[in-house]
């Protein structure tokens, strides 16, 4: 167990549905990254919070959106979804935006039919 | 478990060989570097990282090789076991950056 807790492990739906992942970090990080993994692109990052602002931005479509509470966790919302959006959304935390060795979850295995 | 790269470059080695894992990065101003290992069903797992301004580091039966010259790391595993099956990935960053990630590769260890 790495410290990070993503749920839920599976999730199935159909597209132009939405839906929200959820993350929460390893006690003491403060940064949350997302990652998405597919089989073609490998890990891509997606966003990244700080204490509860957005830090960073990288490759996230606008039908995705997330954000980060007070208690620290971390929701990913996707929409609209599109087949294309089947991958492992990973979460990471760190205790700083200056530490780099992330602690990943264990993923969020997402399938759109 | 899951597959995690089903077109990912392969390294198949026999047990209690020694593994060479590359990586070739493109952005020269990257001053920090990363080794991760994905097991199936799990999500990355720090092994080893380096500065730009070391060339080599060891940790336990784990070496990080950093040419800087021609924007080349390597991960060389020291009598690899079946337990070490994975893909591996290469990270870079540089200032407050994010991490960005190679592709991969995958270690296949035979008994």
């Amino acid at each position: 167990d790495s410290g990070v807790t993503q749920t839920p492990k599976h999730l199935i739906t159909a597209t132009g549905q939405r839906v929200t992942l959820r993350c929460s970090p390893r006690s003491g990080d403060l940064s949350v990254y997302w990652y998405q993994q597919s089989l073609d692109q490998g890990l891509q990052f997606l966003i990244q919070y700080y204490n509860g602002e957005e830090r960073a931005k990288g490759n996230i479509l606008e039908r995705f959106s997330a954000q980060q509470f007070p208690d620290l966790h971390s929701e990913l919302n996707l929409s609209s979804l599109e087949l294309g959006d089947s991958a492992l959304y990973f979460c990471a935390s760190s205790v700083d935006p200056a530490s780099y060795g992330y602690t990943f979850g264990s993923g969020t295995r997402l399938t759109v039919v | 478990g899951e597959s995690v790269g089903l077109h990912l470059p392969t390294l198949s080695v026999q047990e209690g060989d020694n593994s060479i894992i590359n990586c070739a990065y493109s952005n020269s101003a990257s001053d920090y570097f990363i080794w991760y290992k994905q097991e199936s069903g799990k999500g990355p797992q720090f092994i080893i990282d380096i500065r730009s301004n070391m060339d080599k580091r060891q940790g336990q039966r784990v070496t990080v090789l950093l040419n800087k010259t021609v924007k080349h790391l390597s991960l060389q595993i020291a009598a690899t076991q079946p337990g070490d099956s994975a893909v591996y990935f290469c990270a870079e960053t540089s200032g407050y950056s994010t991490l960005t990630f190679g592709k991969g590769t995958m270690l296949l260890v035979s008994p």
